[in-house]
């Protein structure tokens, strides 16, 4: 079953603007992760929030994780053209080894 | 390092042929998982291993197996191949990272399986 549920499905943004992801997970989480797959391509990895955080920064990207309300939102600022991608979230349900992933928010930037 | 490989990258198939795909990692990474996508439906999970000697079966078992006799490789195969199991497969390691609440997962470049 699909833990994590990414909304919105697709996301068309200009480059320069803030695309933001939001991701509503079912049960209880040691982390969640955010991933990048660019087409045909493997996944690589964007942040890690643990359950005991609630926001984290890595250059241009901003999540924030509310466990009361089982969601994480991704922030993408200053997009650029090579944002353009599918973005998952992804949940351990406590175990580290098995992910959930959600059916990802495809992501394009316009130029 | 190399991550994590995978091989082949493109097979196709006969019904009811069996094949193997391989997951080598040099991470010394426990864990290790096969993953499918399909369109529309994100990643799920076939099998995981906790480390050598150790796999379980994850959200989509039937029709794979899998061993693990060494840490580094981690393969996956395909008893009797069906038009259902075309779709594209990822490995993925992980250290076990229990004291830090988990680690991040690493992703081979995936191997695209279509059975006709």
């Amino acid at each position: 079953s699909q833990q994590g549920e990414e909304d919105p499905q697709a996301l068309s943004i200009q480059e320069g603007e803030n695309a933001t992801m939001n991701c509503s997970y079912k049960t209880s989480i040691n982390n969640l992760q955010w991933y990048r797959q660019n087409s045909g391509r493997g996944l690589v990895h964007l942040i890690l929030i643990r359950s005991n955080e609630r926001e984290k920064h890595s250059g241009r990207l901003r999540v924030t994780l509310d466990t009361s309300k089982k969601s994480s939102s991704l922030l993408i600022t200053a997009s650029r053209a090579a944002d353009t991608a599918s973005y998952f979230c992804a949940t351990d349900g406590g175990s580290n080894y098995k992910l959930t992933f959600g059916k990802g928010t495809l992501l394009t930037v316009n130029p | 390092n190399a991550g994590v490989t995978q091989t082949p990258k493109f097979q196709v198939l006969k019904t009811g042929q069996s094949m193997t795909l391989q997951c080598a990692q040099d991470m010394n990474h426990e864990y290790m998982s096969w993953y499918r996508q399909d369109p529309g439906m994100g990643l799920r999970l076939i099998h995981y291993s906790v480390g050598a000697g150790i796999t379980d079966q994850g959200e989509v078992p039937n029709g794979y197996n899998v061993s693990r006799s060494t840490t580094e490789d981690f393969p996956l195969r395909l008893l009797s191949a069906a038009p259902s199991q075309t779709s594209v497969y990822f490995c993925a390691s992980s250290y076990s990272g229990k004291r830090q609440g988990g680690t991040e997962a690493f992703f081979g470049q995936g191997t695209r399986l279509t059975v006709v």
